[in-house]
Formats: structure tokens, sequence, C-alpha cells
């Protein structure tokens, strides 16, 4: 079945620091990645929607050059967290539409801590 | 604003109980999609339903479409310690495109021994 692979799964990162997470769509291409936040024990919330070639589209109440997302290739959308600060840390899960059997298939995720 | 409204956000019983899961909008949506997310992972699709009084049935899970399409419950009979996670609701709107997923708040479920 088609598989979004994310890496890394974990990070820890120091204030201040970028950090940047990678969604591979494998043996499919992906020309749209949804972008998720996930606090503890919380449901998903959307943060973007990247597009292959054209700009991300952000929820609104998201920094937009705080979380930086580039869909350069029909494979493959990152999210880079800017200046990174305790209160970005984090899960973070991208989904790519259009496969699998609900439509949607998920990453594994990435836990950003940042100290 | 969150367009799905999903019920209980914890829920904490003993094995062998039975439980249900619900999610309501005012919303109309194309499709809603059902998930289980264990610490750390990606949330993991359990059943789609489309069809307006669509019933799913996935072992000791039920899984029910309202009529309107606004609404959908998850139904757990004689749970078990291996149920317990985090449940999710999504809700997909447009026709055959897939647009954005509208999630619920979540059910943290606890089945103990």
């Amino acid at each position: 079945g088609a598989v979004v692979s994310q890496h890394p799964s974990r990070v820890i990162c120091k204030s201040g620091t970028s950090v940047k997470i990678e969604c591979r769509s494998l043996d499919f291409q992906a020309t749209t990645m949804f972008w998720y936040r996930q606090f503890p024990k919380k449901s998903l919330m959307l943060m973007a929607t990247s597009n292959e070639g054209s700009k991300a589209t952000y929820e609104q109440g998201v920094e937009k050059d705080k979380f930086l997302i580039n869909h350069a290739s029909l494979t493959l959308s990152t999210l880079t967290v800017t200046s990174a600060h305790p209160e970005d840390s984090s899960f973070y899960i991208c989904s790519a539409p259009g496969q699998g059997e609900s439509g949607y298939t998920f990453g594994s995720g990435t836990r950003l801590t940042v100290v | 604003t969150q367009l799905l409204e999903q019920s209980p956000q914890f829920l904490s019983i003993q094995e062998g109980e039975n439980l249900t899961v619900y999610c309501n909008s005012s919303s109309v949506f194309s499709s809603l999609q059902w998930y289980r997310q264990e610490p750390g992972e990606g949330p993991v699709l359990l059943v789609t339903v489309v069809t307006g009084g669509e019933v799913k049935k996935l072992k000791r899970l039920t899984f029910q479409f309202g009529d309107a399409r606004k609404d959908s419950s998850l139904h757990i009979t004689a749970a078990q310690p291996g149920d317990t996670g985090l449940y999710l609701c999504a809700g997909a709107r447009g026709g055959t495109s897939y647009g954005k997923l509208t999630f619920g708040q979540g059910t943290i479920l606890t089945v103990h021994p």
C-alpha cells in the first residue's frame, strides 16, 4: 500500500536553531501534503497544506515565517521550524491525500523537543 | 472553531464493558473516518463511512454514519486492554478530490484489565 516516510522520528534541538522535517511519498506522487501538529493527548490540528510547485496554504493563526513549508518535488514535502522555541515542542505529522483505503496516508510523525 | 465535536474526551472502563464514542457536526461530510493512534505514532485508519445511514462492523467495533452525514458513532463491545488508545474521527468534504480533513477532539480510551 501507499506509504509516506517521515523523518526524523525524534529530534531534540536548542532554542534558536532550525529543524527540518521531511515527508516522502513512496511509490506514488503527492502533489499535496497536509501538515498537522499534535499536542499530548490532543487531536491533530491542521497547520498548512503544501502544494507541489506553488506556495503553501496556511491555516489561520499559523505563522508562515515560523513554519516554512516547501514542496519541491512530487514526492517530497518539508516543514522547517525556524528559530525554534520550547513552545514549538510538539508532535508533527504529515499526510498525503489520494491514496490508500481512506484516501489519506499518514506519516509516522516527528517528536520535536526544543530545549 | 472545532467543526467536529467528539465526545467523550476521556473514557476509563473495565475490561468487558461496552462503550460508544460520538462525533457530531452541523456540517455535512462526504465521508467520515475513524482512526486509532498510539503514542508516538501516526493515526491508523479503522474505517471510512460514506453513505448516510451506513453501518460497518470490524470485529467488536461498530461504526455508524448518520442519515444526514453530519454525525457518526463508534461502538466497542466487550472492550479489551488492547483497545486502549486515542480514537479520532475525521470528516472530509468535497466530491472526488481529497480535501482537508477536519478532526474531532479525540477520545482517550483506557481499558483496565
